[in-house]
């Protein structure tokens, strides 16, 4: 069965930066597009980031300014979210999530449980 | 940006009753509007895609449609397990927004 196991959230400084990843199996993760989302405490779905099949396609939400990186290593079934630059503001759940297609254009039709960050002095 | 502007923020109903959720998109999106359920402290799950497609899975009580520009999810008859939240998404074009999302209540 299809499986998304998110890990390397935790509680970081403001101003320091942390790296996300996403374990995928029981699916073929090389032909489908990827996707990061994350979720406030008590807030709505942000969509953040995706990056294409072949990881030649990176894009992301404009309120990022550029400090997130997103990036696969299919050899290792692995999805990633470079995070630098944290504030308050980017404290969430941060969810991956496969593309039904094996494009990008949606919907996400697997999510891992989520990996809380909270960015606390 | 395209904002989706979903409505009601939250909604009060009965078991059994018949609700509607509606996201209205800013511009054409053609039929690229998803719907989500997530239920506290999990994940969302993938109900409704490409605006009245059901997810494999999906109890056929779920159904999504469209006219122009505005989209509803149709919950024709309510279970307990349905009080939920549910959310609208585009992904005509990025970034892929999500409605604000609609709270469904016990009356």
């Amino acid at each position: 069965q299809v499986q998304l196991v998110e890990s390397g959230g935790g509680v970081v400084q403001p101003g320091r930066s942390l790296r996300l990843s996403c374990a995928a199996s029981g699916f073929n993760m090389t032909i489908y597009g990827m996707h990061w989302v994350r979720q406030a405490p008590g807030k709505g779905l942000e969509w953040l980031s995706l990056i294409s099949k072949d990881g030649n396609t990176k894009l992301y939400a404009d309120s990022l300014e550029g400090r997130f990186t997103i990036s696969r290593d299919n050899s290792k079934n692995t999805l990633y979210l470079q995070m630098t630059s944290l504030t308050g503001d980017d404290t969430a759940v941060y969810y991956c999530a496969k593309d039904q297609n094996p494009d990008y254009y949606g919907p996400f039709d697997y999510w891992g449980q989520g990996t809380l960050v909270t960015v606390s002095s | 940006d395209i904002p989706v502007t979903q409505s009601p923020s939250s909604l009060s109903a009965s078991v059994g009753d018949r609700v509607t959720i509606t996201c209205r998109a800013s511009q054409n999106i053609l039929n690229f509007l998803n719907w989500y359920q997530q239920k506290p402290g999990e994940a969302p799950k993938l109900l409704i895609y490409r605006t009245s497609s059901l997810q494999s899975g999906v109890p056929s009580r779920f159904s999504g449609s469209a006219s122009g520009t505005d989209f509803t999810l149709t919950i024709s008859s309510l279970h307990p397990e349905d009080f939920t939240s549910y959310y609208c998404q585009q992904t005509y074009a990025t970034p892929y927004t999500f409605g604000q999302g609609t709270k469904l209540e016990i009356k």
